[in-house]
């Protein structure tokens, strides 16, 4: 199975800043990979696929990066609704996979 | 627009079944692959199992395999999974996630989750 490891594992973080999680894979997965936000007692929400492509109605302020093992998900100037958890996924093979998720809060 | 509504949790006891449901509406059902997803409390996400548009293809984790059966009734927009000989370990909330094609292997839309608890 392909393992993906998120890091940091929490982030604290001001309004307005910009942060970058980074998601490795245990093995190439080419671009294969989904970046998900889910806040406390919600459903997640799909915000990037293909490494690098927005879903459909997220803003631009996301962005994705990375191909083969290294990926990163950027989220530009932070506002109140960002802070979350971000997982990233892996789809290149299954069993399909997911970081341990990344906690994003305000500092 | 898409919706996805989960149903079929409750409270089991170990060595239960459970059949949970996924009312789909908003798209057409029958043209796309379906993935249930769970999160146990606290934990991250657990990709479950995944059926093809035309129920022809499956897959399952392996912390499932042999216990779980992913269907789905297409006549009826509706997905399953049935849930057999269930442990504590199964205790999560239980979503179901639409594929953007009919196997692409990620997610664009979620359901908002049925809690599954196995205790005694």
């Amino acid at each position: 199975d392909i393992q993906m490891t998120q890091s940091p594992s929490s982030l604290s973080a001001s309004v307005g800043d910009r942060v970058t999680i980074t998601c490795r894979a245990t093995q190439g997965i080419s671009n294969y990979l989904a970046w998900f936000q889910q806040k406390p007692g919600k459903a997640p929400k799909s915000l990037i696929y293909a490494a690098s492509t927005l879903q459909s109605g997220v803003p631009s302020k996301f962005s994705g990066s990375g191909s083969g093992t290294d990926f990163t998900l950027t989220i530009s100037t932070l506002q109140p609704e960002d802070f979350a958890t971000y997982y990233c996924q892996q789809y290149n093979s299954y069993p399909i996979t997911f970081g341990q998720g990344t906690r994003l809060e305000i500092k | 627009q898409v919706q996805l509504v989960e149903s079929g949790g409750g409270v089991v006891q170990p060595g239960g079944s459970l059949r949970l449901s996924c009312a789909a509406s908003g798209f057409t059902f029958s043209n796309y692959g379906m993935h249930w997803v769970r999160q146990a409390p606290g934990k991250g996400l657990e990709w479950v199992a995944f059926l093809r548009y035309d129920g022809r293809d499956e897959s399952y984790a392996d912390s499932v395999k042999g216990r779980c059966t992913i269907s789905r009734d297409n006549s009826k927009n509706t997905l399953y999974l049935q849930m057999n000989s269930l442990t504590a370990e199964d205790t999560a909330v239980y979503y179901c996630a639409k594929d953007p094609s009919w196997e692409s292997g990620f997610f664009d839309y979620w359901g908002q989750g049925t809690l599954v608890t196995v205790s005694s």
